[in-house]
């Protein structure tokens, strides 16, 4: 069984959408990551979370660590945000990030 | 804003022969990484390294896979005699207290 998974695989939105993205995980951890990937490979990212909520522009963290749940939002959706959008965790500080398998989120005009 | 490199951007090789993948880490950082992602995959994690030590390994980090920092600035991940299996992706990345972890752009291997 994946350590992390998320929902959905992939994620269609018209422009302007509000989007959420969940991911639950089943390990004990010191920090919940958000990444983006885009077409090309690259990873950047997004938030490094151990509690509560963080807000960068329009991207919205939040983690549940009781339920062991953490939802990436994004609000007023526009294309240049597809992506795929990777959930990892991190079981010990400055340790391995484990990976779910990704988000496909594809946002249309 | 500082980032990691890697090189080669692209590297094609024959099945059993050695590749050196490079990247030069953020400069103040200190914990190194590499991960991997085949093609359709999830990215996966292979070694990390902190004070010129592997700390952790993954079960794909067999014998056929090494890496160094020779220098105090790059950071290579070397595969012995390849396999077409590892073709894949390859991220480095690097880390400091506090910091999220910072990829590099990856390098993409093709074994023939």
């Amino acid at each position: 069984k994946n350590e992390v998974e998320q929902s959905p695989q992939n994620l269609t939105a018209q422009e302007g959408e509000f989007i959420t993205i969940n991911c639950s995980y089943s390990v004990g951890i010191s920090a919940l990551h958000w990444l983006q990937q885009h077409p090309g490979g690259g990873i950047v990212s997004l938030f490094m979370l151990s509690s509560g909520k963080k807000k960068h522009g329009r991207l919205i963290a939040t983690i549940n660590i009781q339920e062991k749940h953490s939802s990436l939002h994004i609000t007023a959706s526009h294309p240049r945000d597809s992506a795929v959008y990777i959930c990892a965790v991190e079981k010990a500080s400055y340790g391995k990030l484990t990976f779910g398998q990704g988000t496909i989120l594809t946002v249309h005009p | 804003e500082p980032e990691v490199t890697q090189t080669p951007s692209h590297q094609v090789t024959q099945m059993g022969q050695e590749v050196i993948l490079r990247c030069v880490p953020i400069s103040n950082h200190l914990y190194f990484y590499w991960y991997r992602q085949i093609l359709g995959q999830k990215v996966e994690f292979l070694v990390s390294f902190y004070n010129n030590e592997i700390s952790e390994k993954s079960e794909i980090f067999d014998d056929q896979f090494s890496v160094e920092r020779p220098d105090g600035s790059n950071f290579t991940l070397k595969i012995r005699s390849t396999k077409l299996e590892d073709s894949a992706m390859y991220f480095c990345a690097s880390g400091t207290s506090g910091s999220w972890q910072y990829f590099g752009p990856g390098t993409r291997l093709t074994v023939l």
